[in-house]
């Protein structure tokens, strides 16, 4: 009865791998986002999918591609990994009242 | 731009004594504020918000926090630490037209001593 899911937990990878992380979220949201946690703890949005429409795109390398198959998925692609995208990403979900937003368990990325 | 300060990187408490996180927020209207904490190796719950109704806000596991206008101040308190509330804490602001964006601060580890 997880209300937003991520997998994998864990990816290990190496430089210039494409990998691909997926979230979905069983709480009925039309919203979905992803952030990023750098290695000090900081919290910075990538991006943000309303009924599979893209809403936010911070400054983001396009190197990183969300998509979003229906309003409960919203996977990120990652093509060309770099040392610099090890870092945990938080998928996120909210319904009308935009700015509840559920987080995910966290994938944490490591790229050697 | 909207922003919030976490005015303590690390606070230290005995269990059983009053817990005190200090976050100031930078807006040009009334924001909508929240307080998250994440445990170790654990995703972000959210603890309680402040969406413009009563300034004082009562969240979960004892924790509340008030909207001090005049002080541009929303700091988190809880009376009594237990040894579970040892976590990572962020002081959040929501911006964006639809209040979808959400802006988080840097964060305070809460250590909780025995």
């Amino acid at each position: 009865d997880t209300a937003v899911s991520q997998t994998p937990k864990y990816l290990v990878t190496q430089m210039g791998n494409d990998k691909s992380i997926k979230c979905e979220q069983n709480l009925g949201h039309d919203t979905m986002y992803w952030y990023k946690q750098d290695s000090k703890k900081f919290l910075k949005i990538m991006f943000s999918y309303n009924n599979k429409e893209l809403i936010i795109n911070e400054t983001v390398p396009n190197r990183f591609s969300p998509k979003s198959p229906d309003k409960a998925h919203l996977n990120l692609h990652i093509n060309s990994l770099e040392l610099g995208d090890s870092a945990v990403y938080f998928c996120a979900s909210s319904g009308r009242t935009y700015n509840e937003q559920f987080f995910g368990p966290g994938t944490r990325l490591t790229v050697l | 731009a909207q922003s919030v300060t976490q005015l303590d990187s690390h606070v230290s408490v005995s269990e059983g004594t009053p817990v005190l996180l200090r976050c100031n927020y930078s807006s040009s209207y009334s924001p909508s504020l929240f307080w998250y904490v994440q445990h170790p190796n654990k995703g972000l719950q959210l603890l309680l918000k402040y969406t413009s109704a009563a300034t004082l806000v009562k969240g979960i596991n004892g924790f509340e926090a008030e909207f001090k206008k005049s002080e541009t101040s929303f700091h988190l308190t809880k009376p009594s630490a237990h040894m579970s509330d040892a976590a990572e804490y962020f002081c959040v602001v929501s911006v964006g037209e639809y209040g979808n964006k959400l802006v988080f601060g840097a964060g305070t580890i809460l250590r909780v001593k025995s």
